[in-house]
């Protein structure tokens, strides 16, 4: 089953926005992982955020992580064109070590 | 860098064909897994090893089936391909340390007719 859910499906900005995408989860994790695929490849890592980590940063990337909520957060700054693609959240749950994966969210960045 | 390779971006068989999809690995990872995606349900584990010859269950492995002989080799076998497993089809590999992230062949694409 799916545990990580992205909110929203899809999201269309203009060159130079910000793009920000949520993730929802439902059971204990040692961390969260964000990664990109695009277009017909496959998945690529972004960024890993520990369970006992609140924020981190990688060039214009940025994540939060609300284990209270149970979600989390990548913002995108100064969107480009070339950051087009589809964005995954996936937990890795305390009770084994396996990703589990959401749907994704569909950027699309216009220039 | 590591690197996943899989031996076929795209893939044409016919309903009742065994079909084998490679995943190789360069890395000496431990841990490799077969995915496959379909749009609006994400990515899903069909099934994963994590030392040769060992094999475990994901979460949809009815009509596969896998093969480790070797540390850097693990295949996706579908004894009798149907038409709902055109898919595309995602391997990927993580070390045991903790906190790893994945690292993903380029997929690929089975059509099944």
């Amino acid at each position: 089953s799916q545990q990580g859910e992205e909110d929203p499906q899809a999201l269309s900005i203009q060159e130079g926005e910000n793009a920000t995408m949520n993730c929802s989860y439902k059971t204990s994790i040692n961390n969260l992982q964000w990664y990109r695929q695009n277009s017909g490849r496959g998945l690529v890592h972004l960024i890993l955020i520990r369970s006992n980590e609140r924020e981190k940063h990688s060039g214009r990337l940025r994540v939060t992580l609300d284990t209270s909520k149970k979600s989390s957060s990548l913002l995108i700054t100064a969107s480009r064109a070339a950051d087009t693609a589809s964005y995954f959240c996936a937990t890795e749950e305390t009770s084994g070590s396996r990703l589990t994966f959401g749907e994704g969210t569909q950027l699309t960045v216009n220039p | 860098d590591v690197k996943v390779t899989q031996s076929s971006r795209y893939l044409v068989k016919r309903t009742g064909e065994k079909v084998f999809l490679e995943c190789v690995q360069d890395m000496d990872h431990e841990n490799m897994f077969w995915y496959r995606q379909d749009p609006g349900l994400g990515l899903r584990l069909i099934y994963f090893s994590y030392d040769v010859k060992m094999k475990e269950k994901g979460d949809i492995p009815e009509g596969y089936s896998v093969s480790r002989e070797k540390k850097e080799r693990f295949s996706l076998i579908l004894e009798s391909a149907s038409t709902n497993q055109t898919s595309m089809y995602l391997c990927a590999t993580v070390p045991w340390a903790e906190n790893s992230p994945l690292h993903f062949g380029n997929g690929t694409r089975l059509t099944v007719t």
